[in-house]
């Protein structure tokens, strides 16, 4: 069964800062994989999805992410931290395109802390 | 494109009540879900509709929860009976599907909040 990992439930950062949140997937068959936003008391909003071609994802805000297959991970990185990025943020993944049906099954979230 | 819109933002309902949730999906989108979240835990899946066809239903689903989406439009998602642990934030997305070409974007609402005293 498809299940998401994501390690650290908070991560906190200085302002500029590399930011590296981490999400292991675990899934039988290649996997479709997104990153999800989530400011408070708000709706998820997608950053990022990867579906095939390019590991390399890139999304809004600055933020990427790279799909490893051989680590079953994807990572999501953003060269220099904002006072703005401080959110959830959610790893999701579906075995299925959703197209086809498939729907996203996310991990616990990572709360990011930006500090001045 | 005004988004997709649930109401009420926020209810507080007693046990044993009865509440309705709305959603009104982005225009045209065929395909609108419901998830629920706790805090400190991601999404779970509930149920997905393909116009008006509740096309599969969560296990998370009980016999107390119906969807219903009757115009293939805006959907409800009523509780019935409910008990503290339905307290939770409902979410719900909706998408355009036309195919294998279309994209694979899924866009969620603001989220209604229930709490059961």
């Amino acid at each position: 069964a498809q299940s998401v990992t994501q390690l650290g439930s908070h991560v906190s950062v200085s302002e500029g800062a590399l930011v590296l949140l981490r999400c292991n997937y675990s899934s039988s068959v290649p996997p479709y994989l997104f990153w999800y936003v989530q400011y408070p008391n708000q709706g998820l909003q997608l950053l990022l999805k990867y579906t095939t071609g390019a590991t390399l994802v890139k999304g809004i805000n600055g933020f990427e992410a790279e799909f490893k297959k051989s680590e079953t991970s994807f990572h999501l990185t953003k060269p220099s931290a904002h006072m703005s990025d401080a959110a959830e943020y959610f790893c999701a993944v579906s075995e299925i395109p959703l197209w086809q049906g498939g729907k996203l099954i996310f991990g616990q979230g990572t709360e990011l802390s930006v500090k001045p | 494109d005004t988004g997709v819109s649930q109401n009420p933002r926020h209810k507080i309902t007693k046990r044993g009540q009865n509440v309705t949730f709305r959603c009104d999906p982005i225009s045209e989108h065929n395909r609108l879900y419901w998830y629920r979240q706790t805090l400190g835990q991601g999404p779970e899946f509930l149920t997905y509709f393909q116009n008006e066809a509740q096309l599969e239903k969560s296990r998370l689903l009980s016999d107390r929860f119906s969807a219903e989406r009757p115009k293939g439009s805006f959907s409800t998602l009523e509780i019935q009976r409910t008990e503290q642990g339905d307290s939770a934030m409902y979410l719900c997305a909706s998408s355009q599907w036309t195919g294998a070409l279309s994209g694979n974007t899924i866009y969620f609402g603001e989220g209604s909040w229930l709490t059961v005293v």
